[in-house]
């Protein structure tokens, strides 16, 4: 089993729509939790932090459930400047696991 | 405030011959990574230093050197480079809350 999985898409959205993205991980003793962005052809950029009780920034909503080990992203309001691959990703001590990504297209 | 720079952008090698990635940060931290990103595979770890003098092995060493001379500094060094090691390379640093900032990247192709 993969450390962390995400459906990898595409999403295909219209302005203004809203749209999320879920991601699972296996180890347990995970300890920090993040969205990353990727541009084509450009390197991952920090999008958030996923903290246990949930936290927003402007359009953007992270929750995680420890419990089932599962993380979301709620992308409220889509823009098309939103289109980009979302990277989940997990830390355990040194390392970050990375997700594939899931590839959001968000049209006119 | 420059983050994390990566030299050189873009190369092409022919097989067999040797190169280094240079990846230098400015924000005085001790972790530093290498990372590989190829299509359908997203990142996988290369080597890793947790601080100055130090290096580790990644999920996928094999075919790859590194140094850690200086804190700023984390060099990737191919000696003999090989097709599958085409690729882009980043290099990324972490940061306190354990989020990791990358550098732009390092695409090289092995003809």
């Amino acid at each position: 089993r993969k450390e962390v999985e995400q459906d990898p898409g595409p999403f295909n959205v219209p302005e203004g729509a809203t749209v999320a993205f879920n991601c699972t991980y296996s180890n347990s003793a995970s300890q920090s939790f993040f969205w990353y962005r990727q541009d084509c052809r450009k390197e991952p950029k920090l999008l958030m932090s996923v903290y246990s009780s949930g936290n927003e920034d402007g359009r953007f909503t992270a929750q995680l459930n420890r419990a089932s080990q599962y993380i979301s992203l709620l992308i409220r309001d889509s823009k098309l400047s939103d289109s980009a691959t979302y990277l989940c990703v997990v830390s355990s001590g040194y390392a970050l696991n990375f997700g594939k990504g899931t590839s959001l297209l968000v049209t006119p | 405030n420059a983050g994390v720079t990566q030299t050189p952008k873009f190369r092409v090698l022919k097989t067999g011959q040797s190169m280094t990635l240079l990846c230098a940060q400015d924000m005085n931290h001790e972790y530093m990574y290498w990372y590989r990103q190829d299509p359908g595979m997203g990142l996988r770890l290369i080597h890793y230093s947790v601080g100055e003098g130090t290096t580790a092995k990644g999920e996928v060493p094999d075919g790859y050197n590194v140094s850690r001379l200086k804190k700023q500094n984390f060099l990737l060094g191919l000696e003999s480079a090989a097709p599958s090691q085409t690729s882009v390379y980043f290099c990324a640093s972490r940061g306190t809350r354990n989020e990791q900032y990358f550098g732009p990247g390092t695409r090289l192709t092995v003809t």
